[in-house]
C-alpha cells in the first residue's frame, strides 16, 4: 500500500524566514513518481513539481527547492526567504505507474508579516 | 487553453436529493480524477478513468456514489441519495499521460442539510 506522511501540521513563520515542509512516502513499487501541490486560501490546488523514482537529482525553481532522498523515503520541499504569499496548505502526493494517486494529509504554511 | 471545468462551484442540497456534479477534462487529456476534499480525510481520490474507461473505483465510499465518462469531454460523479457527511469539496482534476502531474479544476463545494 502507498501512504505519504507529512508529520508537520501547522507551520507558522516570519516573512523571509527559510521553512522545510517535510514528505516522508511509502511504496513497494520500483516506479513512482512524487509531487508537490499548493493550495492557497482560494482553495485551487496547484502544481509545483514532479519527480519520477529514479531522478534523484534536486531541483531549485526561485525561492523554491526540494531535496528528493530515496534512502529515507523523502521528498521534502523549502521556501527561502518566505513571503505572505507563500501562505497556503502545501500537499505531497505519490504515483504509481497506474496512476493511483495518494496524496498526504497537507502542512498549512503561515507566513507572517 | 482552457483548464479543468467543474460545475456548479457551489451547490447546497437537501439530504435524500440526488446530487450531480459536472466536469470537462482539458481537451487532448486521457486520464480524468475524481478527489474528495474534507478536514477529517483530506483529499481522496474517489475514481479515475482512462480514455473514457474506469480503472479504479477503490475509493468510491459506497453504492450511493456513481461516475460516468460517456465521452472524453465529460464527466458526471452522482450521489443519491445524499446525506450530511457527502458535505465536502469535490475536485476533478486531468493529465495527459501516466505519471505526470494532474490539473485540477476549481472544485464544486457540496453542503447537503
Amino acid at each position: 500500500a502507498q501512504k505519504v506522511t507529512q508529520a508537520q501540521t501547522e507551520i507558522s513563520v516570519v516573512e523571509k524566514e527559510d521553512v522545510t515542509l517535510d514528505c516522508v512516502y511509502e511504496t513497494r513499487d520500483t516506479t513512482y513518481y512524487l509531487f508537490w501541490y499548493k493550495q492557497p486560501p482560494s482553495g485551487e490546488l496547484v502544481f509545483l513539481i514532479r519527480r519520477n523514482s529514479f531522478d534523484e537529482q534536486n531541483e531549485i525553481s526561485g525561492r523554491y527547492s526540494w531535496n528528493f532522498q530515496k534512502s529515507t523515503s523523502s521528498f521534502n520541499f523549502t521556501i527561502t526567504a518566505s513571503q505572505v504569499v507563500d501562505s497556503a496548505v502545501y500537499f505531497c502526493a505519490l504515483a504509481n505507474y497506474g496512476q493511483n494517486f495518494v496524496f498526504g494529509p497537507g502542512t498549512r504554511l503561515s507566513v507572517l508579516p | 487553453d482552457a483548464g479543468v471545468i467543474q460545475s456548479p462551484r457551489h451547490e447546497v442540497t437537501e439530504m435524500g436529493q440526488e446530487v450531480t456534479l459536472r466536469c470537462k477534462p482539458i481537451s487532448g487529456h486521457d486520464y480524468l480524477f475524481w478527489y474528495r476534499q474534507t478536514m477529517m480525510r483530506g483529499l481522496e481520490l474517489l475514481i479515475y478513468f482512462n480514455n473514457n474507461v474506469p480503472i479504479d473505483d477503490s475509493g468510491m465510499p459506497e453504492d450511493r456514489f456513481s461516475a460516468k465518462m460517456p465521452n472524453a469531454s465529460f464527466s458526471t460523479l452522482k450521489i443519491q441519495p445524499s446525506e450530511p457527511r457527502d458535505s465536502a469539496v469535490y475536485f476533478c482534476a486531468s493529465s495527459p499521460d501516466r505519471g505526470v502531474e494532474q490539473f485540477f479544476g476549481p472544485g464544486t463545494r457540496l453542503t447537503v442539510l
